[in-house]
């Protein structure tokens, strides 16, 4: 079983709605992170959490919110989505102790478009 | 905010063929990481790198760190058809701090 997982891998919704990503691990780890991804301009992140009830905005964090309300579990919400919402969205966890404090494991990724 | 740059944006090569890519930024790093992105998948931690001047190998990758801490390089060696995907550096200018990722080099390797 995957380590980092996503639902659901592929949304097409409409503007104007509510939409929530999910994302688990179980690897244990205490850090989370949103990134979006959009061709040529690589990941960008949008929340991240040090811990449960532990958030913090990344670099394009607006219209977006998360929550994260135990440590395996990190939801990325849109309240009301637009089309320039429309991207791949990547979770991913780190483990700030030990070696590979550094190290990101990513989710497989949730296509998201926005009609 | 802080940008990284990545050349080439993508290039195609015949199979057995070596690559070398790069990163830079104006601002100075204190981790690389390199990452591969398979289609249809997150990516996958590759190399880190966390001084100045270091050469660290994973089998037929190897990668480097640039003694400005400005910029680090990717080699493959002797590419094969699953090398094909994205490569992403990504840069932590100091401890603690979240990573700026490039926009990545997309290879393509041919028969």
């Amino acid at each position: 079983d995957a380590d980092v997982t996503q639902t659901p891998r592929n949304r097409i919704t409409k503007t104007g709605k509510r939409i929530m990503l999910e994302c688990s691990q179980t690897k244990g780890h205490d850090r989370m992170y949103w990134y979006r991804q959009d061709p040529g301009l690589g990941l960008r992140l949008i929340y991240y959490s040090f811990d449960v009830k532990d958030i913090n905005k990344g670099e394009i964090s607006d219209g977006y919110s998360v929550s994260r309300q135990a440590q395996a579990k990190f939801s990325l919400s849109l309240e009301s989505a637009i089309p320039n919402q429309t991207a791949l969205y990547f979770c991913a966890t780190s483990d700030s102790s030990g070696l590979t404090y550094n190290e990101q494991f990513f989710g497989p990724g949730t296509r998201l478009t926005v009609l | 905010g802080q940008q990284l740059n990545q050349s080439p944006q993508s290039m195609f090569i015949q199979e057995g063929e070596d690559v070398s890519m790069n990163c830079t930024s104006s601002s100075i790093f204190n981790t690389w990481l390199w990452y591969k992105q398979d289609p249809g998948e997150g990516p996958v931690l590759l190399i880190a790198l966390y001084k100045a001047g270091e050469l660290t190998s994973n089998g037929r990758l190897t990668a480097q760190f640039g003694i400005t801490r400005k910029d680090s390089f990717l080699n493959i060696s002797a590419s094969i058809p699953s090398d094909v995907g994205i490569y992403f550096c990504a840069g932590q200018r100091n401890y603690g701090q979240n990573f700026v990722f490039g926009p990545g080099t997309r290879l393509s390797v041919l028969p």
